[in-house]
């Protein structure tokens, strides 16, 4: 079975450009997270998506952050415009249907540099 | 509030020996579980082990065994028979029952020594 599918692995863009990051998650997976993990830490979960719904975005920044889940099966993060403090490791996990396991597949994660 | 402390940022270990990473938590829910993350260079996080708040017994993956100790808040990470290939990563993290935030230590760096 494929696991968690991320694009590109690593970008690097000057501030104030945009970016974007696509995931695929596992086959049958409702639950895709995106995550943001930045060096010496743990991820820390930027938004929560059931199906196509945007369940927990409250850690997401909105002013430049955006994301989206057509069809409720692919998912995209985009930045714009990108600032230096976003440099970072973005992760997209998947999940099955809530249960009390409820364990998070993460994909490779895209390295973000911004200059 | 709810809160992981992992206090190795490193530790070394020889081939085949069995080693401890550390992971205390801090809540008041009655209902969780602890989990286990090994992260390679890759930059995946591969899952390796659950224990449920309410789980009596220990947890055990293959070479991967989580000792719970609940009142003192532990779910301490052993791995036995370390192999250089375990030299990675590790996040220990919690999740209230009900709820799918993760709450993620800051991690431990282990490192295999042949």
């Amino acid at each position: 079975e494929a696991g968690v599918v991320q694009s590109p692995r690593y970008k690097i863009i000057e501030k104030k450009q945009p970016v974007a990051f696509w995931c695929n998650p596992i086959s049958g997976h409702n639950t895709l997270y995106w995550y943001r993990q930045n060096l010496g830490q743990g991820p820390e979960l930027l938004i929560r998506y059931e199906n196509e719904e945007a369940v927990d975005d409250s850690q997401l920044p909105k002013d430049r952050f955006s994301a989206e889940r057509l069809k409720g099966v692919d998912s995209t993060l985009k930045i714009q415009p990108a600032e230096l403090g976003d440099s970072a490791v973005y992760l997209c996990a998947s999940s099955e249907p809530p249960s009390i396991r409820d364990t998070q597949y993460f994909g490779p994660g895209t390295r973000l540099t911004v200059l | 509030a709810q809160k992981i402390t992992q206090t190795q940022p490193g530790m070394f270990v020889q081939e085949k020996e069995a080693v401890t990473l550390d992971c205390t938590y801090d809540t008041s829910d009655q209902s969780y579980g602890l989990f286990w993350y090994k992260q390679p260079s890759s930059g995946e996080m591969i899952f390796l082990i659950y224990q449920g708040s309410y789980d009596e017994q220990n947890a055990t993956e293959g070479r991967y065994s989580l000792n719970f100790q609940k009142a003192r808040k532990s779910a301490n990470l052993v791995i036995s028979a370390s192999q250089l290939g375990d030299s990675a990563m590790y996040f220990c993290a919690m999740r209230r029952s009900g709820t799918y935030k993760y709450i993620f230590g800051t991690g431990t760096r282990l490192k295999v020594l042949a």
